[in-house]
């Protein structure tokens, strides 16, 4: 299985802050990596597939990059309704797999 | 508006089978255009995709829950079910349909409960 490891497991930021949250795949997966975000009690939200193309209503604030195995979402300016659990997910072999998350907290 | 659903029993007594189903509406699943996906989540823990099938009945499963589910689809009635074995403590979750694109899972159900226990 191709393992997923997001970085760091939580943050604490701001309103207004820019944030990164990095996913790294435990072998080369293209630019076959997606970016979900989770609220308490909710299913996830598909934000970014293809590791950079933006989901239909999703804010333009939401951004992601990488390949191969290394891959990065960026909040540009933190907004209150981001406090939310962030998962990447490879789409590139069976079986998918996610990472573990990263909890994204009010300073 | 696509939606998913799913139904079943929130409690299961172990050694038991696991059975949910998840009706999808706003689309056809007999379309061909997506698979379709369950995965569950431990509460508080993270994503563990369990298996999906295509409109033609083609399955593909996790390894590490191959040997006890099966997922099913009635395309007459516009759903598609997962059946998981033998399970136990471990297998308590909140259980998820997706409808799977191949680049991402874009619509999802709301999730369900399902607790082992006797």
């Amino acid at each position: 299985d191709v393992q997923m490891t997001q970085s760091p497991s939580s943050l604490s930021a701001s309103v207004g802050d820019r944030v990164t949250i990095t996913c790294r795949a435990s072998q080369t997966i293209n630019i076959y990596l997606n970016w979900y975000q989770q609220k308490p009690g909710r299913a996830p939200k598909l934000l970014i597939y293809a590791a950079s193309s933006l989901q239909s209503g999703v804010p333009s604030r939401f951004s992601g990059s990488g390949s191969g195995t290394d891959f990065t979402l960026t909040v540009s300016s933190l907004q209150p309704e981001d406090f939310a659990t962030y998962f990447c997910q490879q789409s590139y072999i069976l079986p998918r797999t996610f990472g573990q998350g990263t909890n994204v907290e009010i300073k | 508006q696509v939606q998913l659903q799913e139904s079943g029993p929130g409690l299961v007594k172990p050694s038991q089978t696991l059975s949910l189903t998840c009706t999808v509406s706003g689309d056809s699943i007999s379309s061909g255009s997506y698979y379709w996906s369950w995965i569950r989540q431990p509460a508080g823990k993270g994503l563990e995709w369990i298996g999906r099938i295509y409109t033609s009945g083609s399955t593909s499963y996790n390894p590490s829950l191959k040997s006890r589910v099966t997922i099913s689809i009635d395309t007459s009635k516009n759903h598609f079910s997962l059946s998981l074995s033998s399970v136990t403590a471990a297998d308590t979750a909140i259980y998820y349909c997706a409808r799977d694109r191949t680049n991402g899972f874009d619509y999802w159900g709301q999730g369900t409960l399902v607790t082992v226990s006797s």
